[in-house]
Protein backbone atom coordinates (compact mmCIF):
# COMPACT_ATOMS: atom_id res chain seq x y z
CA UNK A 1 0.00 0.00 0.00
CA UNK A 2 1.38 3.47 -0.72
CA UNK A 3 -1.16 5.23 1.50
CA UNK A 4 -2.44 8.69 0.41
CA UNK A 5 -0.01 10.10 -1.97
CA UNK A 6 -0.01 13.90 -3.31
CA UNK A 7 1.55 15.56 -5.67
CA UNK A 8 3.29 17.49 -6.62
CA UNK A 9 5.49 18.14 -3.59
CA UNK A 10 6.26 21.79 -4.10
CA UNK A 11 4.92 24.64 -6.16
CA UNK A 12 5.48 28.61 -7.09
CA UNK A 13 2.20 29.67 -8.97
CA UNK A 14 1.86 33.14 -10.26
CA UNK A 15 -1.28 35.42 -9.47
CA UNK A 16 -4.22 34.63 -11.09
CA UNK A 17 -2.88 31.20 -12.48
CA UNK A 18 -4.72 27.82 -11.72
CA UNK A 19 -3.45 24.44 -10.82
CA UNK A 20 -5.07 20.87 -9.49
CA UNK A 21 -3.53 19.49 -6.85
CA UNK A 22 -3.69 15.70 -7.08
CA UNK A 23 -4.24 13.04 -3.94
CA UNK A 24 -4.53 9.57 -4.39
CA UNK A 25 -5.64 6.86 -2.06
CA UNK A 26 -4.86 3.02 -2.10
CA UNK A 27 -6.53 1.85 0.79
CA UNK A 28 -10.36 1.97 -0.17
CA UNK A 29 -11.19 4.46 1.70
CA UNK A 30 -14.62 6.14 1.64
CA UNK A 31 -13.85 9.24 3.19
CA UNK A 32 -11.73 11.97 1.98
CA UNK A 33 -10.53 15.53 2.70
CA UNK A 34 -8.32 18.54 2.08
CA UNK A 35 -6.84 20.57 4.66
CA UNK A 36 -4.56 23.51 4.51
CA UNK A 37 -2.26 24.65 6.76
CA UNK A 38 -0.29 28.35 7.19
CA UNK A 39 3.08 28.96 8.86
CA UNK A 40 3.26 28.05 12.21
CA UNK A 41 -0.68 27.35 12.51
CA UNK A 42 -3.20 24.00 13.03
CA UNK A 43 -4.47 22.56 9.87
CA UNK A 44 -8.17 23.71 8.01
CA UNK A 45 -10.52 22.09 6.78
CA UNK A 46 -11.01 22.71 2.99
CA UNK A 47 -13.37 19.93 1.63
CA UNK A 48 -14.27 16.62 2.29
CA UNK A 49 -15.91 13.72 0.47
CA UNK A 50 -17.89 10.79 1.75
CA UNK A 51 -18.06 8.86 -1.30
CA UNK A 52 -17.55 9.29 -4.99
CA UNK A 53 -19.86 11.66 -6.45
CA UNK A 54 -20.10 13.36 -3.10
CA UNK A 55 -18.04 16.37 -1.97
CA UNK A 56 -19.05 18.97 0.53
CA UNK A 57 -17.49 22.13 1.86
CA UNK A 58 -15.33 22.49 5.34
CA UNK A 59 -14.41 25.85 7.60
CA UNK A 60 -12.84 27.19 4.66
CA UNK A 61 -13.72 26.46 1.07
CA UNK A 62 -13.48 30.06 -0.77
CA UNK A 63 -11.17 29.73 -4.08
CA UNK A 64 -11.02 26.08 -4.19
CA UNK A 65 -13.30 23.33 -5.67
CA UNK A 66 -12.74 19.61 -5.42
CA UNK A 67 -14.74 16.50 -7.55
CA UNK A 68 -15.07 13.20 -6.79
CA UNK A 69 -15.22 10.92 -9.36
CA UNK A 70 -13.75 7.70 -8.11
CA UNK A 71 -13.07 6.13 -4.62
CA UNK A 72 -9.28 6.54 -5.66
CA UNK A 73 -8.80 10.23 -5.99
CA UNK A 74 -9.61 13.33 -4.60
CA UNK A 75 -8.37 16.56 -6.55
CA UNK A 76 -8.29 19.86 -5.34
CA UNK A 77 -8.44 22.76 -7.58
CA UNK A 78 -7.20 26.35 -7.14
CA UNK A 79 -8.80 28.75 -10.14
CA UNK A 80 -7.06 32.07 -9.65
CA UNK A 81 -4.26 31.67 -7.26
CA UNK A 82 -4.05 34.72 -4.66
CA UNK A 83 -1.14 34.90 -2.50
CA UNK A 84 -3.77 34.31 0.47
CA UNK A 85 -3.47 30.46 -0.82
CA UNK A 86 0.23 30.20 -0.15
CA UNK A 87 -0.02 27.10 2.44
CA UNK A 88 1.11 23.43 2.72
CA UNK A 89 -2.00 21.64 1.71
CA UNK A 90 -2.57 17.58 3.10
CA UNK A 91 -4.97 14.91 1.43
CA UNK A 92 -6.40 12.58 4.59
CA UNK A 93 -8.43 9.52 3.63
CA UNK A 94 -10.36 7.13 6.14
CA UNK A 95 -12.70 4.00 6.45
CA UNK A 96 -16.33 4.39 7.41
CA UNK A 97 -17.02 3.21 10.12
CA UNK A 98 -13.93 5.12 11.13
CA UNK A 99 -13.32 2.12 14.09
CA UNK A 100 -9.80 2.95 14.83
CA UNK A 101 -7.07 4.76 12.85
CA UNK A 102 -8.43 7.80 12.45
CA UNK A 103 -7.38 9.71 9.29
CA UNK A 104 -4.33 8.58 7.24
CA UNK A 105 -2.42 11.81 5.78
CA UNK A 106 -0.95 12.73 2.91
CA UNK A 107 3.01 14.03 3.08
CA UNK A 108 1.61 17.53 1.80
CA UNK A 109 2.12 19.69 -1.18
CA UNK A 110 4.30 23.03 -0.62
CA UNK A 111 2.21 25.80 -2.48
CA UNK A 112 3.39 29.54 -3.24
CA UNK A 113 2.12 32.44 -5.36
CA UNK A 114 3.69 35.30 -5.83
CA UNK B 1 -17.61 18.62 18.02
CA UNK B 2 -16.22 20.08 20.93
CA UNK B 3 -13.59 22.45 21.44
CA UNK B 4 -10.33 21.59 22.91
CA UNK B 5 -7.94 23.15 25.21
CA UNK B 6 -3.87 22.56 24.97
CA UNK B 7 -1.07 24.36 26.34
CA UNK B 8 0.94 26.21 23.49
CA UNK B 9 4.17 24.38 24.30
CA UNK B 10 5.80 21.98 26.53
CA UNK B 11 9.55 20.84 26.98
CA UNK B 12 10.68 17.05 28.01
CA UNK B 13 14.18 16.02 29.10
CA UNK B 14 14.70 12.94 26.55
CA UNK B 15 14.65 9.74 28.41
CA UNK B 16 11.94 10.81 30.77
CA UNK B 17 7.67 10.61 30.33
CA UNK B 18 6.06 13.57 28.37
CA UNK B 19 2.30 14.09 30.05
CA UNK B 20 0.59 15.99 27.65
CA UNK B 21 -2.92 17.65 28.52
CA UNK B 22 -5.66 18.58 26.85
CA UNK B 23 -9.25 19.86 27.92
CA UNK B 24 -12.29 19.21 26.79
CA UNK B 25 -15.08 20.27 28.92
CA UNK B 26 -18.02 20.20 26.56
CA UNK B 27 -17.40 16.29 25.59
CA UNK B 28 -20.41 14.79 24.75
CA UNK B 29 -21.57 10.97 26.00
CA UNK B 30 -20.62 9.68 21.61
CA UNK B 31 -17.74 12.05 21.45
CA UNK B 32 -13.93 9.95 21.38
CA UNK B 33 -10.66 11.84 22.51
CA UNK B 34 -8.16 11.50 19.51
CA UNK B 35 -4.48 12.48 19.70
CA UNK B 36 -2.43 13.22 16.42
CA UNK B 37 1.13 14.86 15.61
CA UNK B 38 2.69 16.48 13.28
CA UNK B 39 6.83 16.15 13.01
CA UNK B 40 7.80 19.34 11.24
CA UNK B 41 6.99 19.59 7.62
CA UNK B 42 4.68 16.46 7.56
CA UNK B 43 1.34 15.16 7.29
CA UNK B 44 -0.45 14.66 11.01
CA UNK B 45 0.26 11.06 12.46
CA UNK B 46 -2.51 9.21 14.51
CA UNK B 47 -1.12 8.16 17.71
CA UNK B 48 -4.36 6.86 19.94
CA UNK B 49 -8.02 7.35 20.81
CA UNK B 50 -10.04 6.52 23.54
CA UNK B 51 -13.93 6.91 24.62
CA UNK B 52 -13.74 6.07 28.52
CA UNK B 53 -11.24 3.79 29.73
CA UNK B 54 -7.40 4.26 29.46
CA UNK B 55 -5.73 2.83 26.38
CA UNK B 56 -2.26 2.02 25.46
CA UNK B 57 -0.90 1.03 22.40
CA UNK B 58 2.92 1.09 21.18
CA UNK B 59 3.36 4.54 21.27
CA UNK B 60 1.56 6.06 23.99
CA UNK B 61 -0.58 5.98 26.68
CA UNK B 62 -4.14 7.67 26.75
CA UNK B 63 -5.63 8.96 30.28
CA UNK B 64 -8.97 10.33 30.38
CA UNK B 65 -10.54 11.02 33.61
CA UNK B 66 -13.58 9.95 35.15
CA UNK B 67 -15.72 12.89 34.18
CA UNK B 68 -14.01 12.76 30.82
CA UNK B 69 -13.23 16.75 30.92
CA UNK B 70 -10.01 15.99 30.66
CA UNK B 71 -7.11 14.05 29.39
CA UNK B 72 -3.41 13.48 29.18
CA UNK B 73 -1.69 11.70 26.34
CA UNK B 74 1.36 10.26 27.80
CA UNK B 75 4.59 9.24 25.94
CA UNK B 76 6.63 6.82 28.43
CA UNK B 77 10.15 7.57 27.58
CA UNK B 78 10.63 10.78 25.31
CA UNK B 79 13.12 10.63 22.67
CA UNK B 80 14.38 13.51 20.35
CA UNK B 81 12.22 11.94 17.47
CA UNK B 82 9.04 12.50 19.90
CA UNK B 83 9.70 16.73 19.04
CA UNK B 84 6.60 17.73 17.23
CA UNK B 85 3.00 19.27 17.86
CA UNK B 86 0.56 17.26 19.41
CA UNK B 87 -3.75 17.76 18.68
CA UNK B 88 -5.71 16.62 21.07
CA UNK B 89 -9.49 16.32 19.13
CA UNK B 90 -12.66 15.15 20.31
CA UNK B 91 -15.05 14.03 18.09
CA UNK B 92 -18.11 11.57 17.33
CA UNK B 93 -16.60 8.33 16.00
CA UNK B 94 -17.83 5.73 13.77
CA UNK B 95 -19.33 8.71 11.59
CA UNK B 96 -17.67 10.92 8.31
CA UNK B 97 -17.73 13.71 10.29
CA UNK B 98 -14.02 15.80 9.54
CA UNK B 99 -11.34 16.46 12.31
CA UNK B 100 -11.18 20.26 13.15
CA UNK B 101 -7.55 20.50 14.56
CA UNK B 102 -6.39 23.15 16.69
CA UNK B 103 -2.95 24.72 17.19
CA UNK B 104 -2.21 21.86 19.40
CA UNK B 105 1.37 21.69 21.91
CA UNK B 106 4.59 21.92 20.90
CA UNK B 107 6.43 19.56 22.55
CA UNK B 108 10.50 19.89 22.55
CA UNK B 109 12.28 17.24 23.83
CA UNK B 110 15.65 18.25 24.88
CA UNK B 111 19.03 16.15 24.87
Amino acid sequence: NAGVTQTPKFRILKIGQSMTLQCAQDMNHNYMYWYRQDPGMGLKLIYYSVGAGITDKGEVPNGYNVSRSTTEDFPLRLELAAPSQTSVYFCASSYRPDRSNGYTFGSGTRLTVV
Amino acid sequence: DAKTTQPTSMDCAEGRAANLPCNHSTISGNEYVYWYRQIHSQGPQYIIHGLKNNETNEMASLIITEDRKSSTLILPHATLRDTAVYYCIVRVANTGNQFYFGTGTSLTVIP
